[in-house]
C-alpha cells in the first residue's frame, strides 16, 4: 500500500514550457487535491476534485489546469511555466465515506523551479 | 473564504518544556481542525485533529483546545524532545459533506534546544 505517490519528484522548466505533475492513491479514497507550498506562506489550495469527472478551484487556480483521470489519478498542469509558480506541490487525498472521513493524507511532494 | 491566523511565527523551547502554538480562524461555519507536523523536505504528516463539537483532545504529549466562540484552536506540546523540531501548520475546513480542501495557517518553526 503505497498512499499518495507524485512524479517527478524534482523538475526544472524554462519560462513558457508547460508540463504536468502526476499524482495517483491506492487507498480508494474519493477525494483529491492540489496544494503549493512557498516559503512563510503555508499550504495553499490549487484545485480539488471531490470524484472521478469533476474538478473545482482553490485559492490559487490561476495557470493550472487539472484532470481527474479516473478515481486514482488527478494530475496538474501548467501549460505556459512562470517564475510565479517555482514551489513544492503537494497532491493530498481523503475518504468520503466510512471511518476517517476528515483525515486528508499528502504525497511526497514536487519541487519545481522555474528559470 | 476561509481565513487561518497562526502565531508565533517562530518558537524556540528549551527540551523537556511545554509548548503552545496558537490559531485563529474566520469562518464560523469550519468545524474540522487538524495540526501537521512537516520536517525538512518532507510531507505534512497528521498528528492530531479536533471537531467542533468537541473543546479538547489529547493523545499522549500533544493536546489540542477548540474556543468556538472566539474562533480559536491551540496546539500544546508538553515534555518536547528533540524529534519535536519541525515546521507545525494548523488548519481548518467545513466539514459538511463536501470535498473542500483545507486553509492552512502559514506555519510555526519548533525550534528544542537542548
Amino acid at each position: 500500500n503505497a498512499g499518495v505517490t507524485q512524479t517527478p519528484k524534482f523538475q526544472v522548466l524554462k519560462t513558457g514550457q508547460s508540463m504536468t505533475l502526476q499524482c495517483a492513491q491506492d487507498m480508494n479514497h474519493n477525494s483529491m487535491y492540489w496544494y503549493r507550498q512557498d516559503p512563510g506562506m503555508g499550504l495553499r489550495l490549487i484545485y480539488y476534485s471531490a470524484s472521478e469527472g469533476t474538478t473545482d478551484k482553490g485559492e490559487v487556480p490561476n495557470g493550472y489546469n487539472v484532470s481527474r483521470l479516473n478515481k486514482r489519478e488527478f494530475s496538474l498542469r501548467l501549460e505556459s511555466a512562470a517564475p510565479s509558480q517555482t514551489s513544492v506541490y503537494f497532491c493530498a487525498s481523503r475518504r468520503l465515506a466510512g471511518g476517517a472521513i476528515d483525515t486528508q493524507y499528502f504525497g511526497p511532494g514536487t519541487r519545481l523551479t522555474v528559470l | 473564504g476561509e481565513n487561518v491566523e497562526q502565531h508565533p511565527s517562530t518558537l524556540s523551547v528549551q527540551e523537556g518544556d511545554s509548548a503552545v502554538i496558537k490559531c485563529t480562524y474566520s469562518d464560523s461555519a469550519s468545524n474540522y481542525f487538524p495540526w501537521y507536523k512537516q520536517e525538512l523536505g518532507k510531507r505534512p504528516q497528521l498528528i492530531i485533529d479536533i471537531r467542533s463539537n468537541v473543546g479538547e483532545k489529547k493523545d499522549q504529549r500533544i493536546a489540542v483546545t477548540l474556543n468556538k466562540t472566539a474562533k480559536h484552536f491551540s496546539l500544546h506540546i508538553t515534555e518536547t524532545q528533540p524529534e519535536d523540531s519541525a515546521v507545525y501548520f494548523c488548519a481548518a475546513r467545513y466539514s459538511g459533506g463536501g470535498a473542500d480542501g483545507l486553509t492552512f495557517g502559514k506555519g510555526t518553526h519548533l525550534i528544542i534546544q537542548p
